[in-house]
């Protein structure tokens, strides 16, 4: 079965500064990986994900994730954080279940940006 | 022109009755999820319908019920709610290319029910 952990329940920096939320995967195969963000009262916006090819992703927002299979990491980068960065991150690794196919949440990781 | 939305926003409700939340998508996708976020933020699917036809069913209670009357939506059905019933729920939807056995999902705005 496939499980996501982010460790880092709460992360308090300041704007400017730069950003790493971390992020662990279980899957038995190459997985599909994800971050959203979720801003207060909103839904869930995908900000990168990885398929396959390079290990470096880009997406939105300034944001970059680097997946690490020697670590079964994916973690997400930001080299300056703006106070509107200020939301809850969720990692996921999609995988299938069957003919099923599913996402897996991590827990987030809820960022707080001090001026 | 909102991709995935759902009615109502917000659902306040006496335990005991039934409730139901909307979601519509007019991405053109044929996938359809809800997912429950808990007071704690974490997020866990509940159901999944591919083309109108259920193709994953978490161990949810059976007071929860999912309705696709055509691919662009997905209604939720809850009977007799109870108060672990407080929640965000999210509706999501994606297309899943030929090959591919991951896709992007698209979320949307929530429902957050209170169950009082």
């Amino acid at each position: 079965a496939q499980s996501v952990t982010q460790p880092d329940i709460h992360i308090t920096v300041s704007e400017g500064a730069s950003l790493e939320l971390r992020c662990n995967y279980s899957y038995g195969a190459t997985p599909y990986l994800f971050w959203y963000v979720q801003s207060p009262g909103q839904g869930l916006q995908l900000l990168l994900k990885y398929f396959s090819g390079d290990t470096l992703v880009q997406g939105i927002k300034g944001f970059e994730a680097e997946f690490k299979r020697s670590q079964s990491s994916f973690n997400l980068r930001k080299p300056s954080v703006h106070w509107s960065d200020a939301a809850e991150y969720f990692c996921a690794v999609g995988g299938s279940t069957g003919s099923a196919r599913q996402l897996t949440f991590g827990s987030g990781t809820q960022l707080t940006v001090l001026p | 022109d909102t991709a995935v939305s759902q009615t109502p926003k917000y659902l306040v409700t006496q335990m005991g009755n039934d409730k139901s939340i909307k979601c519509e998508q007019n991405l053109g996708h044929d996938t359809m999820y809800w997912y429950k976020q808990d007071s704690k933020k974490f997020l866990k699917i509940m159901f999944s319908y591919n083309n109108k036809e259920l193709i994953i069913n978490e161990t949810v209670p059976n007071r929860f019920s999912p309705k696709s009357p055509d691919k662009a939506h997905l209604n939720l059905h809850i009977n007799s709610l109870e108060l672990g019933d407080s929640a965000v729920y999210f509706c999501a939807s994606s297309q899943i290319p030929a090959g591919v056995w991951a896709e992007t999902q698209y979320f949307g705005p929530g429902t957050r029910l209170l169950v009082l």
